[in-house]
């Protein structure tokens, strides 16, 4: 049973352009939720995160929207770069020290 | 600031062979967590250490994984004997618990292949 629920494999965006990425949960109990970025051969790196007594928060180009009574949170990075080419996943957290993560979305930003 | 240590960074082995994976956390970070990533279950925890002592090893699959944190800069994850499906990159992560809500830091992983 999956409670953190990434269902877009991957997406392909322009340069320049917005990516919105999106993330669903299932568990009322996680009240801190975490966007991550891995790059092949190297471990996840925290990019932000957001507590559930927010509905967003912004880091220069990317911002994190929660919304509780959907369960959803979404990432946006404006403008987008090639560099942001990266797997993008999701954890929440509820309480405890256990993250759990959903199973990632794979961005490509095209030159 | 060294991040979080993981050796080795690639492992082939052989099925029934003994692996040992080692994990050195971020200096000052007192919990320390061993995911594993597969295509097919994405990245799940194992087993995470708080001040050394193991908290929670609901993740761990079966007896032939055993995790040890000895002292707080060393950790090791331990798969005897193993078996092609564990074929998978193990990261190790840390963060300083303080409150409820924490930042985990993750190494680069460690690629197994059991043959």
């Amino acid at each position: 049973d999956q409670q953190v629920k990434q269902n877009s494999p991957s997406l392909s965006v322009q340069e320049g352009r917005i990516s919105i990425l999106n993330c669903d949960y299932t568990n009322s109990m996680f009240d801190y939720f975490l966007w991550y970025k891995k790059y092949p051969a190297e471990g996840p790196t925290f990019l932000i995160s957001i507590s559930s007594i927010k509905d967003k928060n912004e880091d220069g180009r990317f911002t994190v929207f929660l919304n509780k009574s959907a369960k959803h949170l979404s990432l946006h990075i404006v403008p987008s770069q090639p560099g942001d080419s990266a797997v993008y996943f999701c954890a929440a957290n509820g309480g405890s020290e256990k993250l759990v993560f959903g199973k990632g979305t794979k961005l490509t930003v095209n030159p | 600031d060294a991040g979080v240590i993981q050796s080795p960074r690639h492992e082939v082995t052989e099925m029934g062979q003994e692996v040992t994976l080692r994990c050195k956390p971020i200096s000052g970070h007192n919990s320390l967590f061993w995911y594993r990533q597969t295509m097919m279950r994405g990245l799940e925890l194992l087993i995470y250490f708080n001040n050394n002592v193991p908290i929670d090893d609901s993740g761990m699959p079966e007896d032939r994984f055993s995790a040890k944190m000895p002292n707080a800069s060393f950790s090791t994850l331990k798969i005897q004997p193993s078996e092609p499906r564990d074929s998978a990159v193990y990261f190790c992560a840390s963060s300083l618990v303080g409150g409820i809500q924490e930042t985990q830091y993750f190494g680069p992983g460690t690629r197994l292949l059991v043959l």
